[in-house]
């Protein structure tokens, strides 16, 4: 079974420019997952899914993120624009319904210069 | 809120040894779910073991295993004969039940753990 995919692995921008992640889940998960983790800190919760509709983005800075989900399945996260704060690494994750374990995709570090 | 804390920033074993990583959290809820993930330098959590609050026995998984104790609110994990593959960042995670306030996994700082050959 193929687990969760993210891509780009790594980007580098300047602040002000914006950028896009993009998450594959492992299919038939229905519910997916954004983190943010900053250095030395452990994941934080932006945003969560179930199928194509948002079930908690409370954490979610939404005047500059935005994701979405479209038929259910992959998901994007854009970051519009950048800050300097926002250097972290993004992880995705999925799970087969909200009771389920959560399985991380490698994550997509973010560095903004 | 709930929160988790791991108040052991570095923890160093010897290969074959085995060591206890700590975690204790703050809920007031009576059902959740407690886990350790693993996260090396390639960045992919992966989950280590799972833990039921309702559930008294202790889980185990191999040559990990917990010592849940719900009253101290203390969830620690043991990782018998280390080896080298283990050395690795070790986050202690809190989840609400489904029915509880929010099923978004609830992380501490993290404590990297080296293994000495």
């Amino acid at each position: 079974e193929a687990g969760v995919a993210q891509s780009p692995r790594y980007k580098i921008i300047e602040k002000r420019q914006s950028v896009a992640f993009w998450c594959n889940p492992i299919s038939g998960h229905a519910t997916l997952y954004w983190y943010q983790q900053i250095l030395g800190q452990g994941p934080k919760l932006l945003i969560q899914f179930q199928n194509n509709g948002v079930v908690d983005d409370s954490q979610l800075p939404k005047d500059r993120f935005s994701a979405e989900r479209l038929k259910g399945v992959d998901s994007t996260l854009k970051i519009q624009p950048a800050k300097l704060e926002d250097s972290a690494v993004y992880l995705c994750a999925s799970s087969q319904n909200v009771r389920d374990t959560q399985y991380f995709g490698p994550g997509t570090r973010l560095t903004v210069l | 809120a709930q929160t988790v804390t791991q108040s052991q920033p570095e923890m160093s074993v010897q290969e074959a040894e085995t060591v206890t990583l700590s975690c204790t959290y703050d809920t007031s809820e009576s059902d959740y779910y407690l886990f350790w993930y693993k996260q090396p330098p390639s960045r992919q959590m992966i989950l280590v073991i799972r833990q039921e609050a309702y559930k008294q026995q202790n889980a185990t998984e191999n040559r990990f295993s917990v010592n849940f104790q719900k009253a101290a609110k203390s969830f620690s994990l043991k990782i018998s004969d280390s080896q080298l593959g283990d050395a690795a960042m070790y986050f202690c995670a809190y989840r609400s039940s489904p029915g509880g306030a929010t099923n978004k996994l609830i992380f501490g700082t993290g404590t990297l753990l080296a293994v000495q050959p």
